[in-house]
C-alpha cells in the first residue's frame, strides 16, 4: 500500500515568490494535517482539512493557506514567501476514526532565499 | 492548553546501553500521548501512544513508555541501544481521540531529543 506522498521533495524560491505543496494521503485517509518544521522550532501545526474542509489552523499568517480535494489530497499554497518560511513542510494523514496516530510523508524542503 | 516539554535536546548513549528520553506533558484533560521518531530525511513515524489504556506502553523496534499521571510524565526508554537507533525523537500530546468529537485537530510535539548512539 502506498504511503503519504508528497511533491515536491526540495525546491528554492526567492522572497516574494508563490509556493504550493502537495500531498496525496493513503487510501482512505479522509484528514489531511500540514506542519512546519523550521530548523530550531520543532514541528508547528499548520493546518487540518477533513471532508474537504479546513477544520483547524495554527498561529499561522493568512498566506499560508491550502485546501483538500474530493479525492482528499491537499494542496499547500504559502505566498509573498519569506526568509522565515524555509522549512521541511511535513504532511500528515489519518482514517476518520483515527485514535490519534498519524501518517507522515517525508516532507516538502523548501529554501527561501 | 496542552504542552509538551522533552527534557535534553541532545542523549548520547553507548550501544547497548539504557535509552531513556525525557517527556512531560500539560494537559487539562486525560491526555493521549504518543512518540514518533524521525530518521533522517525522513517523515515522522509512530513508536508507540497511549490513549488511556494500559499505562506501560509497549512500541516497535524494543521501545516501551510508561504512562505517570502523577509525574505528568511518559518518557521513552528501550533497554539496549543499538547503531540503527539514531534519529530524532518526538514526544506529543493530543487533547482528544482525533477524528471524535470536540477534536481540535492539534497534535502538539515537544522540541525533539536527538539521540546518538557511540559504537
Amino acid at each position: 500500500e502506498a504511503g503519504v506522498t508528497q511533491s515536491p521533495t526540495h525546491l528554492i524560491k526567492t522572497r516574494g515568490q508563490q509556493v504550493t505543496l502537495r500531498c496525496s494521503p493513503i487510501s482512505g485517509h479522509t484528514s489531511v494535517y500540514w506542519y512546519q518544521q523550521a530548523l530550531g522550532l520543532g514541528l508547528q501545526f499548520l493546518l487540518w482539512y477533513d471532508e474537504g474542509e479546513e477544520r483547524n489552523r495554527g498561529n499561522f499568517p493568512p498566506r499560508f493557506s491550502g485546501r483538500q480535494f474530493p479525492n482528499y489530497s491537499s494542496e499547500l499554497n504559502v505566498n509573498a514567501l519569506e526568509l522565515e518560511d524555509s522549512a521541511l513542510y511535513l504532511c500528515a494523514t489519518a482514517p476518520d476514526d483515527s485514535t490519534g496516530e498519524l501518517f507522515f510523508g517525508e516532507g516538502s524542503r523548501l529554501t527561501v532565499l | 492548553a496542552q504542552s509538551v516539554t522533552q527534557l535534553g535536546s541532545h542523549v548520547s548513549v553507548s550501544e547497548g546501553a539504557l535509552v531513556l528520553l525525557r517527556c512531560n506533558y500539560s494537559s487539562s484533560v486525560p491526555p493521549y500521548l504518543f512518540w514518533y521518531v524521525q530518521y533522517p530525511n525522513q517523515g515522522l513515524q509512530l513508536l508507540l501512544k497511549y490513549t488511556s489504556a494500559a499505562t506501560l506502553v509497549k512500541g516497535i523496534n524494543g521501545f516501551e513508555a510508561e504512562f505517570k499521571k502523577s509525574e505528568t510524565s511518559f518518557h521513552l526508554t528501550k533497554p539496549s541501544a543499538h547503531m540503527s537507533d539514531a534519529a530524532e525523537y518526538f514526544c506529543a500530546v493530543s487533547d482528544s481521540r482525533l477524528g471524535g468529537s470536540g477534536n481540535t485537530g492539534k497534535l502538539i510535539f515537544g522540541q525533539g531529543t536527538t539521540l546518538q548512539v557511540k559504537p
